[in-house]
């Protein structure tokens, strides 16, 4: 099994819904990452949490961290086709500096 | 800025053939790696640095070298193409801190 696990793997949703991915590890975590693919191109950073509790928002996805449980969320609200693509977490195993990643969400918009 | 370049784009090898997957990047990134992305595997990281003259495995090291001569530059080299090496590769830098990484448009391989 992989170290960081995603739920769910695919995501339909009705444009306007919200919807969450999870992303849980089976290491301490020490900074976690989510990023956007859209089909069949690279990766775009979307935002880093570092500290237990910490929230960030990028436009209308926002990514919570939940250090005890070492597990992150990502929430999209009132979502649009344009979120629609891959979602990865990634995480940095210090101090090794492998950088890796979770199985990813597929997310689909339907209009 | 280019950012990070990968060539080829696309790629045909017959079983046993070797060839170079080229990555460079122009942001003075410390940070490179590999990665392989694979139907509902999302991605596996290959082989990794942390600055030039330094390298290290990641998770699916087998069949993959690779090496940090410059800053710029971190080719992948497969040694004797497999077919389960059929994959999509990506390359990315980083400077590290809370910075994530800037991944290249990925290179499609397959191996026949």
């Amino acid at each position: 099994s992989q170290e960081l696990e995603q739920s769910p793997q695919s995501l339909i949703v009705q444009e306007g819904k919200n919807l969450t991915i999870n992303c849980t590890s089976s290491k301490t975590l020490y900074g976690l990452y989510w990023y956007k693919q859209k089909y069949g191109e690279g990766l775009i950073f979307l935002m880093m949490l570092q500290k237990g509790g910490e929230e960030k928002s990028h436009e209308k996805i926002t990514a919570k961290l939940d250090e005890k449980k070492q597990q992150s969320s990502l929430h999209i609200t009132a979502s649009q086709p344009s979120h629609a693509g891959i979602y990865l977490c990634g995480a940095d195993r210090t101090p090794t500096y492998k950088y890796i990643f979770g199985t990813g969400t597929r997310l689909k918009v339907l209009a | 800025n280019a950012g990070v370049t990968q060539t080829p784009k696309f790629q045909v090898l017959k079983t046993g053939q070797s060839m170079t997957l080229q990555c460079a990047q122009d942001m003075n990134h410390e940070y490179m790696s590999w990665y392989r992305q694979d139907p509902g595997m999302g991605l596996r990281l290959i082989h990794y640095s942390v600055g030039a003259g330094i390298t290290d495995q990641g998770e699916v090291p087998n069949g993959y070298n690779v090496s940090r001569s410059t800053t710029e530059d971190f080719p992948l080299r497969l040694l004797s193409a497999a077919p389960s090496q059929t994959s999509v590769y990506f390359c990315a830098s980083s400077r590290g801190g809370r910075d994530g990484y800037t991944f290249g448009s990925g290179t499609r391989l397959t191996v026949v």
